[in-house]
């Protein structure tokens, strides 16, 4: 399968702190998406980008599609202690079929 | 709207012992997708159905693993026999078709093989 790497592995921030964590792959990607994932839970979907250089904003987060499609990036700004979690990319060629990322694990201290 | 339903949430078995997942999508959902998400790492596709027919079954380990769709509603996944390997979380999820990239992911069912 293809392989995306996250970095970083783990973020400790103080709350108030902007976040910014990226995504590679090796393999051109069409879609990139991000997911947040509490404990116990399944991942929710964040930010969907479609083309290359595409920058969308979802309230504090804002998400890249980067320019050679082999990367994607995500900010958070002004973490707040609800954003705890960890943090997915998944890169897809068709639109149907998803890789996942090995994940940026976020802990912000209030 | 209800979401993605998964029983159990959690199981443990011995090694060699068979397993079975059941995941209910949400309403009017035809995609319907198995991942492993094994300590550490991101969700691993195993399976994609779309309505009762399989899309993609490339990763799924056919020699112990099975899944089944029969309805093209609910899916129930199985291993025989399991593995210490196995270990994971079992993620269900569902979207309503090809036009839409969001998928609603379940609760997961957490695995454990001793």
């Amino acid at each position: 399968g293809q392989q995306l790497n996250q970095s970083p592995q783990s973020m400790f921030i103080q709350e108030g702190e902007d976040v910014s964590m990226n995504c590679t792959s090796s393999s051109i990607f069409n879609t990139w998406l991000w997911y947040k994932q509490d404990p116990g839970e399944g991942p929710v979907l964040l930010i969907a980008l479609y083309k290359a250089g595409e920058l969308t904003s979802n309230g504090r987060l804002t998400a890249q599609f980067g320019i050679t499609r082999k990367d994607s990036f995500l900010n958070i700004s002004a973490s707040i202690p609800s954003d705890v979690g960890i943090y997915f990319c998944a890169g897809s060629q068709t639109g149907n079929q998803f890789y996942f990322g090995t994940g940026t694990s976020l802990t912000v201290i209030p | 709207e209800a979401g993605v339903a998964q029983s159990p949430r959690y199981k443990i078995i011995e090694k060699r012992q068979s397993v079975a997942f059941w995941c209910n999508p949400i309403s009017g959902h035809a995609t319907l997708y198995w991942y492993q998400q094994i300590l550490g790492q991101g969700p691993k596709l195993l399976i994609q159905f779309q309505n009762n027919g399989v899309v993609d079954d490339s990763q799924l380990p056919k020699d112990r693993f099975s899944a089944e769709r029969l309805k093209g509603v609910d899916s129930t996944l199985k291993i025989q026999p399991a593995k210490l390997e196995d270990s994971a979380v079992y993620l269900c999820a569902s979207r309503p078709g090809v036009s839409t990239d969001t998928q609603y992911f379940g609760p997961g069912t957490r695995l454990t093989v001793l």
